[in-house]
Formats: structure tokens, C-alpha cells, sequence
């Protein structure tokens, strides 16, 4: 079934241990994006790629980096994990801009971060 | 930055019942996308409906419809014949048509509870 897997799906992490959260889509969807869902605040976005070899700072990137080194994988990475980083975070994907082209989420990583 | 708001951060409703979740946005754009998301408890995120905002005709998906006031930028949910399986947090989003990334910007979410 074509969508977004991400992995893990949950992980408990010691403060200052590196993690990296993996997600690859087969839809061969051009733009890919990272989101945490915190209680009371909604999704915010924290990095995102238009198109494999390049990506973009959203709302929230301090702390997170990512690569998008072809166009099926990108991968969040928490350098030096904090609490405040503990949170539910989405991948997700579109094909490009348009209203007939909306976001796929995966299932999300509950991080949480000790 | 383009915002939304979701004034209401739970609603209720009987089953059977009808019942309008608001969402507001904040843009200088006249052209851009709106999009009703729903999360239930197993966590997975589903578009619930679409609108385009140069387009004058509400977007309606089955039971769910969308009441689009582009002047006032409001984007308000309807659900009618409120279902069990309707319960869910409930978020908005914007995405804009111009720009460096096909980004959504979301709300900050209502939870909808339907009551048997």
C-alpha cells in the first residue's frame, strides 16, 4: 500500500543522546515535510524539502536537522535531545502545490525525551 | 505570516446532530488553499475537505460541508447526521498558492466529542 512509514513509532530518549527519526514515502512525491503535534498548540512545522537536495527551515528547526538526499527519504535528526522536544511528530508529503495536491501523513513518532 | 485560529478548542454533539466548527485565517494573499484535517484517537491525520479560495462554490464531501467567507476569511466545518466515528480532533489549515514551499499552516485544533 503506497504511503508514508515512519519509524519508530515510539522511543524514549535520554536528555543530550542523538536520535533520527526516519521516514520514506513511495509515492514519489516531490515536497516532504516535518511536523510536531504538541497539546494545545497543533502541528508546527519544523523543516521541510520542496524537492530532493534542498530543504527549509519552518516554524520551529532549532534543535532538529534534516537531509533529503533523494527523493523517498528524509530523515529528522535531534543532534543533542532535550525535554521540550518531547512530542509526537508527523511526516508528511505532497505531490506539489495545488488543492488537489494535499499533504499524506504518516503515522507519527511519540518521542519522549527524559 | 499567514496565521489560523481555531476559537473553539472543544465542541460536543449528539449523535444524529448537526454541528459548525469555526476557523479563521489571517493573509494578504488572494489566492491560496483551506483544508479540513481529522485525527482521531489511533493518531493518523485524514483530509476531511478541500477548498479552494478563488473558487465561490462551499466544498461539500458527503455529510461534511464548508461554509468559505473570503471576505471575512473564515472557514467553518459543518458536520450533519453526527456519526461515533466522527470524533476527533479537528484542525485547519492554509496553504498559500505563491511562496518558497507548499507548507500548510494549521490551527491549533478542536476536539469534537459526539455524544450517544
Amino acid at each position: 500500500i503506497a504511503g508514508i512509514t515512519q519509524a519508530p513509532t515510539s522511543q524514549i530518549l535520554a536528555a543530550g543522546r542523538r536520535m533520527t527519526l526516519r521516514c520514506t514515502q513511495d509515492m514519489r512525491h516531490n515536497a516532504m515535510y516535518w511536523y510536531r503535534q504538541d497539546l494545545g498548540l497543533g502541528l508546527r512545522l519544523i523543516h521541510y524539502s520542496n524537492t530532493a537536495g534542498t530543504t527549509g527551515k519552518g516554524e520551529v528547526p532549532d534543535g532538529y536537522s534534516v537531509s533529503r538526499a533523494n527523493t523517498d527519504d528524509f530523515p529528522l535528526t535531534l543532534a543533542s535531545a532535550v525535554p521540550s522536544q518531547t512530542s509526537v511528530y508527523f511526516c508528511a508529503s505532497s505531490r506539489g502545490r495545488g488543492v488537489n495536491s494535499p499533504l499524506h501523513f504518516g503515522n507519527g513518532t511519540r518521542l519522549t525525551v527524559t | 505570516a499567514q496565521t489560523v485560529t481555531q476559537s473553539q478548542p472543544e465542541m460536543s454533539v449528539q449523535e444524529a446532530e448537526t454541528v459548525t466548527l469555526s476557523c479563521t485565517y489571517d493573509t494578504s494573499e488572494s489566492d491560496y488553499y483551506l483544508f479540513w484535517y481529522k485525527q482521531p484517537p489511533s493518531r493518523q491525520m485524514i483530509l476531511v475537505i478541500r477548498q479552494e479560495a478563488y473558487k465561490q462554490q462551499n466544498a461539500t464531501e458527503n455529510r461534511f460541508s464548508v461554509n468559505f467567507q473570503k471576505a471575512a476569511k473564515s472557514f467553518s466545518l459543518k458536520i450533519s447526521d453526527s456519526q461515533l466515528g466522527d470524533a476527533a480532533m479537528y484542525f485547519c489549515a492554509y496553504r498559500p498558492t505563491q511562496g518558497g514551499s507548499e507548507k500548510l499552516v494549521f490551527g491549533k485544533g478542536t476536539k469534537l466529542t459526539v455524544n450517544p
